[in-house]
Parts: structure tokens; sequence; C-alpha cells
């Protein structure tokens, strides 16, 4: 089943501690994105790839980093959780960019940072 | 500044009538539409999606009209049904501008039965 798998679905952490949220899709899809949901503002995105080792800011990338090393894997890594990203977080892969392209969405992590 | 906007937090309508979600975009490089919807605890899904080049694009009961002129496009649905109820993103790319996704703010659609 083609899917893009987050874990862990639900974190609750505190502020300044170290956390990474795993992101993998089996579609052998090029593009990867993050994102996240704040009520009245929509998905906005944190940061994308648009292939293996090439990762690009989004929006909101402060606080935020990425790697992608393999082209299934696009990790997203807060070095020092503050409160302000309490969210939900989406990971997305798409076949290419642009034109449209279908995206691909993660069920969501529920992030609360206290 | 929000380039999408979707100025109704909320919608609700009854079981068997149209429902209609708007969008408004400001900036003239996107090039393409889409529509998501996402029910509680999933990730949203691709529902439609429409080209700068057409003004309308029809799957099943799912209807996207582009104005490129106002720079708006709605979603209609007919007949609306209760499994409809979701929360609808509209976004939108453009090849110029590295092909990325601007979302909306999002509509809530409750259909009553």
């Amino acid at each position: 089943e083609a899917q893009v798998t987050q874990n862990p679905r639900y974190l609750i952490t505190v502020t300044g501690k170290k956390l990474t949220v795993t992101c993998s899709q089996n579609m052998n899809h090029e593009y990867m994105s993050w994102y996240r949901q704040d009520p009245g503002l929509g998905l906005r995105q944190i940061y994308y790839s648009m292939n293996v080792e090439v990762t690009d800011k989004g929006d909101v990338p402060e606080g935020y980093k990425v790697s992608r090393k393999e082209k299934r894997n696009f990790p997203l890594i807060l070095e020092s959780p503050s409160p302000n990203q309490t969210s939900l977080y989406f990971c997305a892969s798409s076949l290419s960019f642009g034109r449209g392209t279908e995206a691909f969405f993660g069920q969501g992590t529920r992030l609360t940072v206290v | 500044d929000q380039q999408v906007k979707q100025n109704s937090p909320s919608l609700s309508v009854q079981e068997g009538r149209i429902s209609i979600l708007n969008c408004d975009y400001t900036n003239s490089m996107f090039d393409y539409f889409l529509w998501y919807k996402k029910y509680p605890a999933e990730g949203p899904t691709f529902l439609i999606s429409i080209s700068s080049i057409k003004d309308k694009n029809e799957d099943g009961r799912f209807t996207v009209f582009l104005n490129k002129s106002a720079k708006h496009l709605s979603l209609h649905i007919v007949p609306s049904q209760p499994g409809d109820s979701a929360v609808y993103f509209c976004a939108a790319s453009g090849v110029v501008l590295g092909g990325k996704l601007t979302f909306g703010q999002g509509t809530i659609l409750t259909v009553h039965p």
C-alpha cells in the first residue's frame, strides 16, 4: 500500500529537549516536505527536499532542521523545542514538484512542548 | 502575507443540497490549484485540481471553478453527503515558484442528515 508514515503520532516533551519526528514514504517520490498546521493559519511549509541531499527552507523554517540522506526518509529535527512549536505536523511526498502534482500526506504528529 | 485565503472558517449545509467552498489568491504566478480534504486524526487527502488554463474541472460530485481575472476559485459539491463533513483546504502552486504548495486556512464543512 502506497503511504507516508510518520512517527510518533503523539509526543509531549519539555522545552529544550531535542527530538526527531521520522517520515518515510514507499512510493519512490523525489519531493518531500514538512508542514505545520495551526488554527486559523492552515498548513504552512517548514522545509522541503527535491531529492537526496537537496533541501531548502519553506515559509516557517526557524527552529527546525531536516536531512535527506535516503530518498524514502525525511526526518524533522527540533534541536531545542519551544512552546511555540506546539502544533500538528504533517510530512508529505510527491512524484515531482510543480504542475499541481498530487501530494500524499502522512497521518500527522501532534507535538506538545511544555 | 496570506497568499491563499479561505475567508469562511465554516459552512453548514443540509444533506442533498449544494456545498460551495470559496478560495481567493493574490499571487499571479500560481498556475495550478488543488483542493484537499481532511478528516480528524488523518492527513489531508487530494480531492481535485485545476490548471490555470482551464476554468472548470469536474470529478463526480465535485467541481472546481476558476476565475482568473478575479483570482478566485470555488469547490462545488453536489449533492452533499454527511460523509463529506471535513476540513477542506485550498492550495496553489506555481512552477516559477519552485512548485511548492501554498495552503489556505481551511473551511470546516458540516453536512447535516
